[in-house]
């Protein structure tokens, strides 16, 4: 069975960087993923697309402080230069099947 | 610019029925496949169904298999969602989504 999973909090101070984690369950190694934003009150911002190997294509505006990468079943985002913005709820989702890890609450310090 | 706006949330009674619309702008909607997903107040994102381009290939979460419905208008540049059978747990902000594009959301409540 095909599973996201994803640390339900992390923080990190304004300015610094901050690297989210989500990990596909066992088998799945190879999926490619999406990761949206998603700032209080707002609806979902889509992100970029991340592949198994690393590489990744942003969506359109999405500021060069976001990047992704990946090792095995695990993908990150890495969100470096905080910004109070940047106060989120952070979702993986599997490209083109729409399966969603549970999220993790940005908190910027 | 890619835009999707959602329409017709609302509240509605338990065992009732609704339909929400999506109108699409700013890209070949004909071209992509479309998706609802829904949020429930306070919880995270969960995918409610998907429709291909044209229309050949249908899917649906268990949580709604057999009450709702997604249907598209290519010429009109529209998806929808029939919802019948509405039960409480149903109550969430729906959202139409291409593969990279979110829509701002319409609200359902379903309640008594």
């Amino acid at each position: 069975q095909l599973v996201l999973t994803q640390s339900p909090s992390a923080s990190a101070s304004l300015g610094a960087s901050v690297k989210l984690t989500c990990t596909l369950s066992s088998g799945h190694s190879s999926y490619a993923i999406a990761w949206h934003q998603q700032q209080p009150e707002k609806g979902p911002r889509y992100l970029m697309k991340l592949n198994s190997d690393g590489s990744h294509s942003k969506g359109d505006g999405i500021p060069d402080r976001f990047s992704g990468s990946s090792s095995g079943a695990e993908r990150y985002l890495t969100i470096s230069s905080l910004q109070s913005e940047d106060e989120a709820d952070y979702y993986c989702q599997t490209w083109g099947t729409w399966v969603f890890g549970g999220g993790t609450k940005l908190t910027v310090l | 610019e890619v835009q999707l706006v959602e329409s017709g949330g609302g509240l509605v009674k338990p065992g009732g029925s609704l339909r929400l619309s999506c109108a699409a702008s700013g890209f070949t909607f004909s071209s992509y496949s479309m998706n609802w997903v829904r949020q429930a107040p306070g919880k995270g994102l969960e995918w409610v169904s998907s429709i291909s381009s044209s229309s050949s290939y249908i899917y649906y979460a268990d949580s709604v298999k057999g009450r709702f419905t997604i249907s598209r208008d290519n010429a009109k540049n529209s998806l929808y969602l029939q919802m019948n059978s509405l039960r409480a747990e149903d109550t969430a902000v729906y959202y139409c989504a291409r593969s990279n594009a979110w829509g701002q959301g319409t609200m359902v409540t379903v309640s008594s």
